[in-house]
């Protein structure tokens, strides 16, 4: 399949530990969004990368959330120190095109800190 | 502060039947609105889109009303189809980003 993959689709960590999210894009979707969703709401916007640029964090929570971009295809997100009110599925999209819409959704990493 | 808001959560519907599935905002800065179909631990799938400029799109069976005066839009799936059970997110694009409702669960029975 050509879609969004993310990796691995569970994680569990315990309260204080790293975690890294990774985001396999479609190939050469110029764009690339980070969401976070809690349980019962919507995606909740994180951040956007235009290739290797990161143009918005806007929506990172803390300063334990980071996200990179290197290449301008794959992108990992990286939280430290995890906390409880972190648990959530992380969602990444991309889209072929400059503008936010018609974004294509991987299936989340949901991600669970005990 | 909630800038889309989908008041119901959930909608039920016979197969066969139209259902109406409904979206406010607040934020006239919005220039694009979307609905996306999420099934369980599956990403959400773009549906079908609208334009601020535009009150209407229509794709098969599905067709996206906007009222701007009112700040509000809909979603109309026509005939309904079990298949088509699932949470239905409203969405609206600002810049580089798009703002989500909180999702309508549709159950279609048949």
């Amino acid at each position: 399949g050509a879609g969004v993959s993310q990796s691995p689709r569970y994680k569990v960590a315990k309260r204080g530990q790293d975690v890294a999210l990774r985001c396999d894009p479609i190939s050469g979707h110029v764009s690339l969004f980070w969401y976070q969703q809690a349980l019962g709401q919507g995606p909740e916007f994180l951040t956007y990368f235009q290739n290797e640029a990161q143009l918005d964090k806007s929506g990172l929570p803390s300063d334990r959330f980071f996200a990179e971009r290197p290449e301008g295809s794959v992108s990992t997100l990286k939280i430290q120190r995890t906390q409880q009110e972190d648990s959530a599925v992380y969602l990444c999209a991309s889209s072929a095109r400059q503008r936010s819409y018609e974004q294509y959704f991987g299936p989340g990493t949901r991600l669970t800190v005990t | 502060d909630q800038q889309v808001k989908q008041n119901s959560p959930s909608l039920s519907v016979q197969e066969g039947r139209i259902s109406i599935l409904n979206c406010d905002y607040t934020n006239s800065m919005f220039d694009y609105f979307l609905w996306y179909k999420k099934y369980p631990a599956e990403g959400p799938t773009f549906l079908i889109s609208i334009s601020s400029i535009k009150d209407k799109n229509e794709d098969g069976r599905f067709t996206v009303f906007l009222n701007k005066s009112a700040k509000h839009l809909s979603l109309h799936i026509v005939p309904s189809q079990p298949g088509d059970s699932a949470v239905y997110f409203c969405a609206a694009s600002v810049g580089n980003k798009l703002v989500f409702g909180a999702g309508t669960i549709l159950r279609v029975k048949s």
